[in-house]
């Protein structure tokens, strides 16, 4: 099945920096590739996502570039500020099951 | 107007007890699943179902039990509770997926199981 690995574990920045989080997956075939942002006692929620078809995509500060060859995806988030500081999960899928990495705590330093 | 609820928020219960985990989607979707969190963070897929159909059922012990009864509601039942059950349940439920991906999820706020 599939298995996605995801580095670092953690990460700290200070505010205004950028940081960037890499995510592999074992299935050629997965298609779907989402990441979410869990904050203190909440669930996770959709930030950005990409479909194979594409390369790079952005929205506002974060931006996801996937490189299908070397099956792997970045997420990346510049200009952070502190209420960027969350777990961050990448994800891959190709039949509607998603399979989560194992999850980046950001903390992003005033 | 909360999406997805789950309750209890909270649950603190003995070795050997049964416990329930109840949630409802006002969302209108057709999909829902229950996630299991550990104490490193890992989210693993437990069920999923389709407007009541069960469509993933992942290598979880029988003594967790998902229960349907309608699209809008998706029940977790554990029987005889163990301390490896100690962890975060997050009900979720999607947007219809698109040919081959999973459409959007979107979580609960977490029910936390304490197993003493």
């Amino acid at each position: 099945g599939e298995n996605v690995e995801q580095h670092p574990s953690t990460l700290s920045v200070q505010e205004g920096d950028s940081a960037v989080i890499k995510c592999t997956y074992s299935d050629s075939a997965s298609n779907y590739f989402p990441w979410y942002k869990q904050e203190l006692g909440k669930g996770p929620q959709l930030i950005i996502d990409i479909r194979s078809n594409v390369g790079e995509k952005k929205d506002q500060r974060i931006a996801v570039t996937l490189n299908k060859t070397a099956k792997h995806f970045s997420l990346h988030i510049t200009e952070t500020q502190p209420e960027d500081s969350a777990v961050y999960f990448c994800a891959a899928s190709k039949t509607g099951k998603l399979i989560f990495g194992q999850g980046t705590t950001l903390q992003v330093k005033p | 107007d909360t999406a997805v609820s789950q309750t209890p928020k909270y649950l603190v219960t003995q070795m050997g007890n049964d416990k329930s985990i109840k949630c409802e989607q006002n969302l209108g979707h057709d999909t829902m699943y229950w996630y299991k969190q550990d104490s490193k963070k890992f989210l693993k897929i437990m069920f999923s179902y389709n407007n009541k159909e069960l469509i993933i059922n992942e290598t979880v012990p029988n003594r967790f039990s998902p229960k349907s009864p309608d699209k809008a509601h998706l029940n977790l039942h554990i029987n005889s509770l163990e301390l490896g059950d100690s962890a975060v349940y997050f009900c979720a439920s999607s947007t219809p997926s698109g040919v081959g991906f999973a459409g959007e999820l979107f979580f609960g706020e977490g029910s936390r199981l304490t197993v003493l």
